[in-house]
């Protein structure tokens, strides 16, 4: 069964902490992405990732940085979390090219005290 | 730019109602057009797809049908059951390998 997988599915953080969210895909895909959910907002695209130690600004980047080392693993940080980050995080891959749609992993529901 | 519009929620409905939520897309090309579902606490599930005008994308008993006159891809099922609520997003990937998603709709079905 393909997969995306986050690390976390909940995590509770301090202001000012810095905060790894991890993801991992099984399914060789070239684009990998981050969105963050909010209630009444829908899902809002942080960065993206279409290539090895490549990214994207998406539409909310501020805050937020991304790496990609490996091409399974996209990783979200928060160089220091603030209250307004309390969000869910959704990890998602694609391949790079046709009409495929986004596999997305479960979530991490990020708490910033 | 390329936009998906979707009915707002909250939708409530009773068992084995008929569901219709609307979808209607701004895009140039001809984008592949999706319906996620999502249960609470979890992350999106694909549900159904369609890649090309007039094709219909059907899972689970949901139907939806790519309308590029009209530019729309409303979500149906004929008899809605308790386990179906959810929220559900109207996404297309547009000829860029962009991806835009409705802002979702809630569905409650009551026993």
């Amino acid at each position: 069964d393909v997969k995306v997988t986050q690390s976390s599915r909940y995590l509770v953080k301090r202001t000012g902490e810095k905060v790894f969210l991890e993801c991992v895909q099984d399914m060789d895909h070239e684009n990998m992405f981050w969105y963050r959910q909010d209630p009444g907002l829908g899902l809002r695209l942080i960065y993206f990732s279409y290539d090895v130690k490549m990214k994207e600004k998406g539409d909310i980047p501020e805050g937020y940085s991304v790496s990609r080392e490996k091409k399974e693993r996209f990783s979200l940080i928060l160089e220091s979390a603030s209250t307004n980050q309390t969000s869910m995080y959704l990890c998602a891959s694609s391949l790079l090219g046709g009409t495929g749609e986004l596999f997305f992993g479960e979530g991490s529901r990020l708490t910033v005290l | 730019g390329d936009s998906v519009t979707q009915m707002e929620g909250p939708v409530t409905l009773s068992e084995e109602a008929f569901l219709t939520i609307n979808c209607t897309y701004t895009a140039t090309g001809y984008p592949s057009l999706f319906w996620y579902v999502q249960y609470p606490g979890e992350g999106l599930q694909l549900l159904l797809k369609a890649t090309k005008a007039d094709d219909k994308g059907s899972n689970k008993g949901f139907e939806a049908t790519y309308r590029k006159e009209t530019t729309s891809f409303h979500l149906e099922k004929g008899s809605v059951q308790v386990s179906d609520s959810a929220v559900y997003f109207c996404a297309l990937r547009n000829t860029g390998n962009q991806f835009y998603f409705g802002t979702g709709t809630s569905l409650t079905v009551i026993p």
